[in-house]
Protein backbone atom coordinates (compact mmCIF):
# COMPACT_ATOMS: atom_id res chain seq x y z
CA UNK A 1 0.00 0.00 0.00
CA UNK A 2 1.45 3.15 -1.45
CA UNK A 3 -1.10 5.23 -0.10
CA UNK A 4 -2.39 8.57 -2.03
CA UNK A 5 0.13 10.27 -3.43
CA UNK A 6 0.12 13.98 -5.06
CA UNK A 7 1.51 15.88 -7.16
CA UNK A 8 3.31 18.72 -7.45
CA UNK A 9 4.12 18.77 -3.65
CA UNK A 10 4.59 22.60 -4.68
CA UNK A 11 3.50 25.53 -6.94
CA UNK A 12 4.19 28.98 -7.15
CA UNK A 13 2.47 30.04 -10.17
CA UNK A 14 1.55 34.12 -11.58
CA UNK A 15 -1.97 35.16 -11.22
CA UNK A 16 -4.04 34.68 -14.16
CA UNK A 17 -2.52 31.44 -14.85
CA UNK A 18 -3.30 28.23 -15.05
CA UNK A 19 -2.37 25.27 -12.66
CA UNK A 20 -3.69 21.57 -13.04
CA UNK A 21 -2.83 18.95 -9.66
CA UNK A 22 -2.77 15.31 -9.54
CA UNK A 23 -3.79 12.91 -7.24
CA UNK A 24 -3.07 9.02 -7.19
CA UNK A 25 -5.45 7.46 -4.76
CA UNK A 26 -4.94 4.09 -2.87
CA UNK A 27 -4.90 1.45 -5.78
CA UNK A 28 -8.74 -0.20 -4.56
CA UNK A 29 -10.32 2.98 -3.36
CA UNK A 30 -13.69 3.93 -5.56
CA UNK A 31 -13.72 7.15 -3.57
CA UNK A 32 -11.70 10.15 -4.24
CA UNK A 33 -12.15 13.69 -2.71
CA UNK A 34 -10.49 17.03 -3.02
CA UNK A 35 -10.30 19.16 -0.10
CA UNK A 36 -8.65 23.07 0.26
CA UNK A 37 -7.08 24.13 3.62
CA UNK A 38 -5.77 27.72 4.25
CA UNK A 39 -3.64 28.57 7.31
CA UNK A 40 -5.24 28.39 10.56
CA UNK A 41 -7.91 26.21 9.14
CA UNK A 42 -9.87 22.55 8.91
CA UNK A 43 -9.59 21.19 5.51
CA UNK A 44 -12.79 21.83 3.53
CA UNK A 45 -14.54 20.08 1.22
CA UNK A 46 -14.27 21.03 -2.48
CA UNK A 47 -15.65 17.51 -4.53
CA UNK A 48 -15.24 14.05 -4.65
CA UNK A 49 -15.56 10.86 -7.39
CA UNK A 50 -17.53 7.88 -7.11
CA UNK A 51 -14.82 6.03 -9.40
CA UNK A 52 -15.62 8.44 -12.89
CA UNK A 53 -18.20 9.94 -11.62
CA UNK A 54 -18.43 13.35 -9.92
CA UNK A 55 -21.44 13.16 -7.76
CA UNK A 56 -20.85 16.49 -5.94
CA UNK A 57 -19.31 19.85 -6.19
CA UNK A 58 -19.06 22.15 -3.18
CA UNK A 59 -20.30 26.23 -3.39
CA UNK A 60 -16.22 26.62 -3.04
CA UNK A 61 -15.77 25.40 -6.21
CA UNK A 62 -16.22 28.29 -8.24
CA UNK A 63 -16.66 28.11 -12.48
CA UNK A 64 -12.63 28.52 -12.52
CA UNK A 65 -12.37 25.21 -11.09
CA UNK A 66 -12.38 21.87 -12.52
CA UNK A 67 -12.25 18.56 -11.40
CA UNK A 68 -11.79 15.16 -14.03
CA UNK A 69 -11.36 11.29 -12.97
CA UNK A 70 -11.28 10.07 -16.53
CA UNK A 71 -10.52 6.23 -15.99
CA UNK A 72 -11.69 5.87 -12.36
CA UNK A 73 -7.88 6.10 -10.97
CA UNK A 74 -6.13 9.49 -10.94
CA UNK A 75 -7.57 12.46 -10.66
CA UNK A 76 -6.50 16.29 -11.98
CA UNK A 77 -7.57 19.45 -10.34
CA UNK A 78 -7.95 22.75 -12.54
CA UNK A 79 -8.06 25.85 -11.61
CA UNK A 80 -8.09 28.24 -14.09
CA UNK A 81 -7.16 32.39 -14.00
CA UNK A 82 -5.45 31.79 -10.60
CA UNK A 83 -6.09 34.32 -8.07
CA UNK A 84 -4.21 35.34 -4.69
CA UNK A 85 -7.15 33.91 -2.76
CA UNK A 86 -6.92 30.68 -4.62
CA UNK A 87 -3.33 30.16 -2.06
CA UNK A 88 -4.03 26.65 -0.30
CA UNK A 89 -2.95 23.89 0.53
CA UNK A 90 -5.07 21.34 -1.82
CA UNK A 91 -5.72 17.73 -0.20
CA UNK A 92 -6.48 14.56 -2.06
CA UNK A 93 -8.22 11.81 -0.34
CA UNK A 94 -9.34 8.74 -1.27
CA UNK A 95 -11.63 5.88 1.02
CA UNK A 96 -12.92 2.33 -0.01
CA UNK A 97 -16.87 3.53 -0.08
CA UNK A 98 -19.30 5.58 1.69
CA UNK A 99 -18.89 5.87 5.05
CA UNK A 100 -15.56 5.19 5.63
CA UNK A 101 -12.71 6.80 6.76
CA UNK A 102 -10.38 8.97 4.09
CA UNK A 103 -7.03 8.87 3.68
CA UNK A 104 -5.20 11.96 2.64
CA UNK A 105 -2.43 12.68 0.35
CA UNK A 106 0.73 15.21 1.46
CA UNK A 107 -1.10 18.09 0.06
CA UNK A 108 0.26 20.58 -3.12
CA UNK A 109 0.56 23.72 -1.27
CA UNK A 110 -0.12 26.14 -4.08
CA UNK A 111 1.49 29.64 -3.50
CA UNK A 112 -0.29 32.64 -6.09
CA UNK A 113 1.50 35.81 -6.45
CA UNK B 1 -26.28 21.96 9.10
CA UNK B 2 -23.48 19.94 10.14
CA UNK B 3 -20.50 21.25 12.19
CA UNK B 4 -17.50 20.88 14.06
CA UNK B 5 -16.00 22.93 17.18
CA UNK B 6 -12.81 22.88 18.52
CA UNK B 7 -12.63 25.16 21.35
CA UNK B 8 -9.15 25.46 22.11
CA UNK B 9 -6.81 26.54 19.17
CA UNK B 10 -3.82 25.94 21.33
CA UNK B 11 -2.95 23.70 24.11
CA UNK B 12 0.58 23.20 25.95
CA UNK B 13 0.86 20.24 28.32
CA UNK B 14 4.06 18.97 29.32
CA UNK B 15 5.89 16.18 28.42
CA UNK B 16 4.54 12.52 29.98
CA UNK B 17 1.57 14.67 31.31
CA UNK B 18 -2.36 13.47 30.33
CA UNK B 19 -3.73 15.57 27.17
CA UNK B 20 -7.23 15.85 26.27
CA UNK B 21 -8.46 17.80 23.25
CA UNK B 22 -12.09 18.33 22.78
CA UNK B 23 -14.19 17.77 20.04
CA UNK B 24 -18.30 18.98 19.87
CA UNK B 25 -19.94 18.06 17.12
CA UNK B 26 -23.65 19.33 15.08
CA UNK B 27 -25.41 16.81 13.11
CA UNK B 28 -28.65 15.47 12.08
CA UNK B 29 -28.31 11.97 11.91
CA UNK B 30 -25.81 9.29 13.09
CA UNK B 31 -22.48 10.48 12.64
CA UNK B 32 -18.95 8.77 11.88
CA UNK B 33 -16.50 10.49 13.89
CA UNK B 34 -12.75 10.61 13.12
CA UNK B 35 -9.52 12.37 14.38
CA UNK B 36 -6.79 13.16 12.32
CA UNK B 37 -3.19 14.66 13.25
CA UNK B 38 -1.07 16.80 11.07
CA UNK B 39 2.29 17.77 11.30
CA UNK B 40 3.77 20.67 9.39
CA UNK B 41 3.16 20.47 5.93
CA UNK B 42 2.04 17.57 5.89
CA UNK B 43 -0.93 15.87 5.13
CA UNK B 44 -3.71 14.13 7.70
CA UNK B 45 -2.84 10.87 9.18
CA UNK B 46 -6.13 8.89 11.09
CA UNK B 47 -5.75 8.40 14.38
CA UNK B 48 -9.11 6.88 15.04
CA UNK B 49 -12.57 6.75 14.12
CA UNK B 50 -15.91 6.11 15.77
CA UNK B 51 -18.63 4.11 13.76
CA UNK B 52 -20.99 3.02 15.93
CA UNK B 53 -20.94 0.30 18.79
CA UNK B 54 -18.38 0.44 21.94
CA UNK B 55 -18.06 4.29 22.51
CA UNK B 56 -14.83 4.34 23.38
CA UNK B 57 -12.75 3.69 20.68
CA UNK B 58 -8.67 3.31 21.07
CA UNK B 59 -6.38 4.43 17.94
CA UNK B 60 -2.76 4.69 16.92
CA UNK B 61 -0.06 6.28 18.67
CA UNK B 62 -1.68 5.43 22.00
CA UNK B 63 -4.61 7.47 21.75
CA UNK B 64 -8.35 6.75 22.64
CA UNK B 65 -11.67 8.89 22.22
CA UNK B 66 -14.84 8.85 23.41
CA UNK B 67 -18.29 9.11 21.97
CA UNK B 68 -20.71 10.96 24.01
CA UNK B 69 -24.23 11.23 22.53
CA UNK B 70 -25.95 13.02 25.32
CA UNK B 71 -22.97 15.91 24.73
CA UNK B 72 -22.47 15.88 21.02
CA UNK B 73 -18.63 15.01 22.01
CA UNK B 74 -16.16 13.13 20.41
CA UNK B 75 -12.93 14.15 22.65
CA UNK B 76 -9.16 12.65 22.13
CA UNK B 77 -7.19 11.94 25.14
CA UNK B 78 -3.58 10.41 25.37
CA UNK B 79 -2.59 9.36 29.36
CA UNK B 80 0.91 10.25 28.61
CA UNK B 81 2.06 12.68 25.78
CA UNK B 82 5.41 12.79 23.96
CA UNK B 83 7.13 15.27 22.35
CA UNK B 84 7.03 13.64 19.03
CA UNK B 85 2.80 14.46 19.61
CA UNK B 86 3.25 18.08 19.10
CA UNK B 87 1.34 18.51 15.53
CA UNK B 88 -2.29 19.91 14.49
CA UNK B 89 -5.45 17.97 15.71
CA UNK B 90 -8.36 17.85 13.97
CA UNK B 91 -11.33 16.62 14.72
CA UNK B 92 -13.79 15.40 11.57
CA UNK B 93 -17.63 14.65 11.05
CA UNK B 94 -19.20 12.38 8.63
CA UNK B 95 -21.96 10.04 7.33
CA UNK B 96 -22.87 8.01 4.48
CA UNK B 97 -25.84 10.20 3.29
CA UNK B 98 -23.66 13.28 2.46
CA UNK B 99 -21.82 12.11 0.24
CA UNK B 100 -19.40 11.01 2.71
CA UNK B 101 -17.76 14.57 2.49
CA UNK B 102 -15.83 15.36 6.30
CA UNK B 103 -16.69 18.18 8.23
CA UNK B 104 -13.64 19.48 9.88
CA UNK B 105 -12.84 21.72 12.98
CA UNK B 106 -10.31 24.51 12.69
CA UNK B 107 -8.16 22.24 14.46
CA UNK B 108 -6.18 22.29 18.10
CA UNK B 109 -2.27 23.19 17.80
CA UNK B 110 -0.65 20.54 20.23
CA UNK B 111 2.64 22.17 21.73
CA UNK B 112 4.75 20.29 23.98
CA UNK B 113 7.36 20.73 26.48
CA UNK B 114 10.41 18.97 28.02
Amino acid sequence: DTGVSQDPRHKITKRGQNVTFRCDPISEHNRLYWYRQTLGQGPEFLTYFQNEAQLEKSRLLSDRFSAERPKGSFSTLEIQRTEQGDSAMYLCASSLLAGYEQYFGPGTRLTVT
Amino acid sequence: AQSVTQPDIHITVSEGASLELRCNYSYGATPYLFWYVQSPGQGLQLLLKYFSGDTLVQGIKGFEAEFKRSQSSFNLRKPSVHWSDAAEYFCAVGASNTGNQFYFGTGTSLTVIP
